[in-house]
């Protein structure tokens, strides 16, 4: 059975700092991997996606994940923190051709000005 | 180019009563997703289905919940006799072809509190 771990629940950082999420997760075969943005009272937004090739993804609104097979993790990172970055961020696995991902529970960014 | 729409936003139901979800996909979709949200939790897959069809329910409770999606209207999620450990939130979402994750656009949500 596949499984998504994401170890914080709650990330701080000051406007304008950088930026690193944790994702590891556990499946037999490569995975499919994702990244989305929960802004409050909002649905999920896809921020990126992993399925093969360049194991360095880019996203939209600046963001870019790095998929480590040798560690089984997909790391979000950004350069610089916005305010309105300020959301809960999920990370999903999937298996090839299904559509039932595995969430984490999430990780709470908190942008200070 | 409306995104899918969920209705109500918030719902409010005494413990024992009946709660209903709305789901209306994006134009031209006609696979429906439904999810739940429990607190402090990731989203958990609930119930797939097409126009007039259920194609995987693996993810719903056994008892009290249904869902359907009529081949005019919105996709229903009932629950009856609601109780407090149903107080989530439940996303929808939808997509053009049975595809994978990718190609699911989420709606924002109904978050329904059991008192």
């Amino acid at each position: 059975a596949q499984s998504v771990t994401q170890p914080d629940i709650h990330i701080t950082v000051s406007e304008g700092a950088s930026l690193e999420l944790r994702c590891n997760y556990s499946y037999g075969a490569t995975p499919y991997l994702f990244w989305y943005v929960q802004s409050p009272g909002q649905g999920l937004q896809l921020l990126l996606k992993y399925f093969s090739g360049d194991t360095l993804v880019q996203g939209i609104k600046g963001f870019e994940a790095e998929f480590k097979r040798s560690q089984s993790s997909f790391n979000l990172r950004k350069p610089s923190v916005h305010w309105s970055d300020a959301a809960e961020y999920f990370c999903a696995v999937g298996a090839r051709g299904s559509y039932i991902p595995t969430f984490g529970r999430g990780t709470s960014l908190i942008v200070h000005p | 180019n409306a995104g899918v729409m969920q209705n109500p936003r918030h719902l409010v139901r005494r413990r024992g009563q009946e709660a209903r979800l709305r789901c209306s996909p994006m134009k031209g979709h006609s696979h429906v997703y439904w999810y739940r949200q429990l607190p402090e939790e990731g989203l958990k897959f609930m119930v797939y289905l097409q126009k007039e069809n259920i194609i995987d329910e693996s993810g719903m409770p056994k008892e009290r919940f249904s869902a359907e999606f009529p081949k005019e209207g919105p996709s229903i999620l009932r629950i009856q006799q609601v109780v407090r450990g149903d107080s989530a939130a439940y996303f929808c979402a939808s997509s053009p072809t049975s595809g994978g994750t990718d190609t699911q656009y989420f709606g924002p949500g109904t978050r329904l509190t059991v008192l």
